[in-house]
């Protein structure tokens, strides 16, 4: 059971690069998300998805785009890359509807864009 | 929307000791959920406790305990016999019980936490 998957563990990008950073999850869950988390700052949210071809805007969008395919797959596009998306990045999954469900979260990506 | 507070950015505790970190947040709902997440340098995030709003009882999991103060909008954790495993960043987070709209998670800014031998 490999729950979420993120690929890939670690990135460095030039700034003005694009990358697309996957994930996958194998629980059949309607919800996911895509975080950041800096130093201080906790985890922020940049784009949910309740269910396959919806998404919805989180707390830090700008400069991110993404991709919901299927229900298993919920992907994160930076079409720019700029020095201020250097982050870890965090994908989770979770059932919809299942009030005291926690989500699941993926094993993050590193980036650094210079 | 909602606030998370985690006053403590870092914290140290005795082995075999016990500690406690607060959390405290701002919401105008009378339901939701609480969340204690612990994430060691690994960076997994990893579910430690929850605690619904609506029950009085405080949450236990076995060395790990809320302390859920629904008037104070207080929501500490207590870690009883505190072991070298336990040392990470632990971060509190909020979700609405409300099922309509974005079904998000509202997480503090963490505290690292230290286990001295």
């Amino acid at each position: 059971n490999a729950g979420v998957t993120q690929t890939p563990k670690f990135q460095v990008l030039k700034t003005g690069q694009s990358m697309t950073l996957q994930c996958a999850q194998d629980m059949n869950h309607n919800s996911m998300y895509w975080y950041r988390q800096d130093p201080g700052m906790g985890l922020r949210l940049i784009y949910y998805s309740a269910s396959e071809g919806t998404t919805d805007k989180g707390e830090v969008p700008n400069g991110y785009n993404v991709s919901r395919l299927n229900k298993r797959e919920f992907s994160l596009r930076l079409e720019s890359a700029a020095p201020s998306q250097t982050s870890v990045y965090f994908c989770a999954s979770k059932r919809q509807g299942a009030s005291t469900d926690t989500q699941y979260f993926g094993p993050g990506t590193r980036l650094t864009v210079l | 929307a909602q606030t998370v507070t985690q006053s403590q950015p870092e914290m140290s505790v005795q082995e075999a000791e016990t500690v406690t970190l607060s959390c405290t947040y701002d919401t105008s709902e009378s339901d939701y959920y609480l969340f204690w997440y612990k994430q060691p340098p690994s960076r997994q995030m990893i579910l430690v406790i929850r605690q619904e709003a609506y029950k009085q009882q405080n949450a236990t999991e076995n060395r790990f305990s809320v302390n859920f103060q629904k008037a104070a909008k207080s929501f500490s954790l207590k870690i009883s016999d505190s072991q070298l495993g336990d040392a990470a960043m632990y971060f509190c987070a909020y979700r609405s019980a409300v099922s309509i709209g974005r079904d998000q998670f509202y997480f503090g800014t963490g505290t690292s936490l230290t286990v001295i031998p």
